[in-house]
């Protein structure tokens, strides 16, 4: 079984639209989620992280993400699109196959935003 | 502030050479990472260091080798490039060595193997 499924290898949206971009992770994997972003010819930056304590996450550039435990989910959205919000989002875990001591990435999505 | 620092960006290599990339970070971090990224494969490890003079395999060593060369630095060695290494190779630097330590990253570098 995958630790980490990103469904839709890419999604368009309007600028202004609201963006849903989803992440479902193994009932097995310990509660450490991150959310990456990744720009054209750049490396992989921290979007946001759950760690412990609230749920709802808020990260950087009006991203936030929500850990629901019953749902095995922590989706990154954002109410409104922007332009330079056009990039890859990897959603990582620990990976069941790293006996949950090493994070595994998803499969990622591309986010593309028209004007 | 540079952060994590990889050389060269691009590289082309034919099928059998060898090649070293070579990555360094100014962040004191005691963990670093080496990671392919293949088009809908996400990101895979290849290499990681825990900590300054130890390394361990990761999902995908087979045909790399690397060294932890002091705190800074940790280089991947191809030893024989073959085509199925063609890959953007990215380089990976974190506080700690556990899983709720962000992971900061290079540039990468574009490698294509003939």
């Amino acid at each position: 079984a995958q630790s980490v499924t990103q469904l839709g290898s890419h999604v368009s949206v309007s600028e202004g639209a609201l963006v849903l971009l989803r992440c479902n992770y193994s009932s097995s994997v310990p509660p450490y989620l991150f959310w990456y972003v990744q720009y054209p010819n750049q490396g992989l930056q921290l979007l946001l992280k759950y760690t412990t304590g609230a749920t709802l996450v808020k990260g950087i550039n009006g991203f936030e993400a929500e850990f629901k435990k019953s749902e095995t989910s922590f989706h990154l959205t954002k109410p409104s699109a922007h332009m330079s919000d056009a990039a890859e989002y990897f959603c990582a875990v620990p990976g069941m196959n790293t006996g949950f001591q090493k994070l595994v990435f998803g499969t990622g999505t591309r986010l593309l935003v028209s004007p | 502030n540079a952060g994590v620092t990889q050389t060269p960006k691009f590289q082309v290599l034919k099928t059998g050479q060898s090649m070293t990339l070579q990555c360094a970070q100014d962040m004191n971090h005691n963990s670093m990472y080496w990671y392919r990224q293949d088009p809908g494969m996400g990101l895979r490890l290849i290499y990681y260091s825990a900590s300054e003079g130890t390394t361990d395999k990761g999902e995908v060593p087979n045909g790399y080798n690397v060294s932890r060369l002091n705190k800074r630095e940790f280089s991947l060695r191809l030893e024989s490039a073959a085509p199925s290494q063609t890959s953007v190779y990215f380089c990976a630097s974190s506080e700690g060595a556990g899983v709720n330590s962000p992971l900061h990253f290079g540039n990468g570098t574009r490698l294509t193997v003939t």
